[in-house]
């Protein structure tokens, strides 16, 4: 069964680094999104993309923060100077198409600023 | 802002038992997600309910959206100890031009089930 897949799966990074964290969406997908989910919190919304292009962000979503689909495979979210706060699971999730409401959620990567 | 209360926060049962999960919100969802998280995994997507009534099941887990599309229930029947996990209810909304699905979570059940 297609999955959506993420790399790494852990990472770890100083402060102030820039960091790329990459997806996988499962093919012929047309919705992708990005989460973020604080130790012991709920699952925040990030961004939403659609059409090569930002659809929706979250207030959480600045100008640290960007994505990309490079090719017809990845996505992927940078963060462009990492700061303590960034540490959390970062969960992609791509979602078929206008009337499918299903999103399926990869396996998250965890990324710690030290 | 979209909030969606979730209860309870921990529930400890004996194997047989049943238990219900509520989640809730003043604001309508276009649709209504069920996960199931493991730790240190990402969300696994048990069931979707779209339509305000719907009813659905999966084995002994039964899913319902509340008439007017604000809330939801997860019901399970004759629990078993491989049923302990995380459970979340995530609210979606799809707008026009405005909104493309971005999922609202709720805070998630901690559910144990004791052998």
């Amino acid at each position: 069964e297609p999955e959506v897949t993420q790399t790494p799966s852990h990472q770890v990074t100083q402060m102030g680094q820039e960091v790329i964290l990459r997806c996988v969406p499962i093919s012929n997908h047309l919705y992708f999104y990005w989460y973020r989910q604080i130790l012991g919190q709920k699952v925040e919304f990030l961004v939403s993309f659609y059409n090569n292009e930002i659809s929706e962000k979250s207030e959480i979503f600045d100008d640290q923060f960007s994505v990309e689909r490079p090719d017809g495979s990845n996505f992927t979210l940078k963060i462009r100077s990492t700061k303590l706060e960034d540490s959390a699971m970062y969960f992609c999730a791509s979602r078929p198409g206008l009337a499918k409401y299903e999103q399926y959620f990869g396996p998250g990567t965890r990324l710690t600023v030290t | 802002t979209q909030l969606l209360e979730q209860s309870p926060q921990f529930l400890s049962i004996q194997e047989g038992e049943n238990l219900t999960v509520y989640c809730n919100s003043s604001s309508v969802f276009s649709s209504l997600q069920w996960y199931r998280q493991e730790p240190g995994e990402g969300p696994v997507l048990l069931v979707t309910v779209v339509t305000g009534g719907e009813v659905k099941k999966l084995k002994r887990l039964t899913f319902q959206f509340g008439d007017a599309r604000k809330d939801s229930s997860l019901h399970i029947t004759a629990a078993q100890p491989g049923d302990t996990g995380l459970y979340l209810c995530a609210g979606g909304w799809i707008a026009g031009g405005t909104s493309y699905g971005k999922l609202t979570f709720g805070q998630g059940t901690i559910l144990t089930v004791h052998p």
